[in-house]
């Protein structure tokens, strides 16, 4: 099994709600990350979790909050979002971040829609 | 800063061979990768290289020089299902941990 799944596809949000999104992957990979992917644009990365514990911020606002609850799931949580804010989010695991080839495996994204 | 560069678009007709090509200028330079990336889709891995050489997967190679800060990414045999954007990444060692930055990406067009 080399699949990353993410909920939910698509989100449509205002700039007050609270709104989470999901990530899983059961191949029992150490290293969890976000992405932001707007159109014709590459990944960004956002955020990097290394054995459940934040690893890596790439000062991302703190309207973006992740959580890693344990080393199969990582959730993002948004409040407040701002219409820029509207991208793909695309989550990726890798056996480690520390070394090795450890390919990053891409879920399918959340579109999020910000009005 | 981390600089990656690829051609923005590139088209090729369906059977033939096509090179894109990838520069960089980084630091902590710890391997590179190439994702192939449909519309609307999640990246997908091709292929990876961390030493000098070229890398065969089937109908695809890639190739890396570290000296020069260059790559390239060989697909043969061109799909009509090859047409997607292909993303270079270069992995950095930072603050003790590995990270992605991803070039601007190629779009392909293959055409009959």
């Amino acid at each position: 099994d080399t699949e990353v799944t993410q909920t939910p596809k698509h989100l449509v949000m205002g700039m007050t709600n609270k709104k989470s999104l999901k990530c899983e992957q059961h191949m029992g990979h150490r290293a969890m990350y976000w992405y932001k992917q707007k159109a014709k644009k590459p990944p960004e990365l956002m955020f990097v979790y290394s054995y459940e514990k934040l690893s890596i911020n790439e000062s991302v606002p703190s309207r973006f909050s992740p959580e890693c609850p344990n080393s199969s799931l990582l959730n993002l949580h948004l409040h407040a979002l701002q219409p820029e804010d509207s991208a793909l989010y695309l989550c990726a695991s890798s056996q480690d971040a520390l070394a090795g080839q450890s390919e990053q495996y891409f879920g399918p994204g959340t579109r999020l829609t910000v009005t | 800063g981390q600089n990656i560069d690829q051609p923005t678009e590139m088209t090729a007709t369906e059977g033939a061979i096509v090179q894109i090509n990838c520069t960089y200028q980084t630091s902590g330079f710890n391997g590179l990768f190439w994702y192939q990336q449909h519309a609307g889709e999640a990246p997908t891995f091709l292929s990876y290289n961390v030493l000098d050489g070229l890398e065969e997967k089937g109908r695809f190679s890639s190739f890396l020089s570290r000296s020069k800060g260059y790559s390239y990414l060989l697909l043969k045999e061109l799909q009509m299902k090859d047409s997607a954007s292909y993303l270079c990444a270069v992995r950095l060692f930072s603050g003790g941990y590995n990270k992605l930055i991803f070039g601007a990406g190629t779009r392909l067009a293959v055409h009959p």
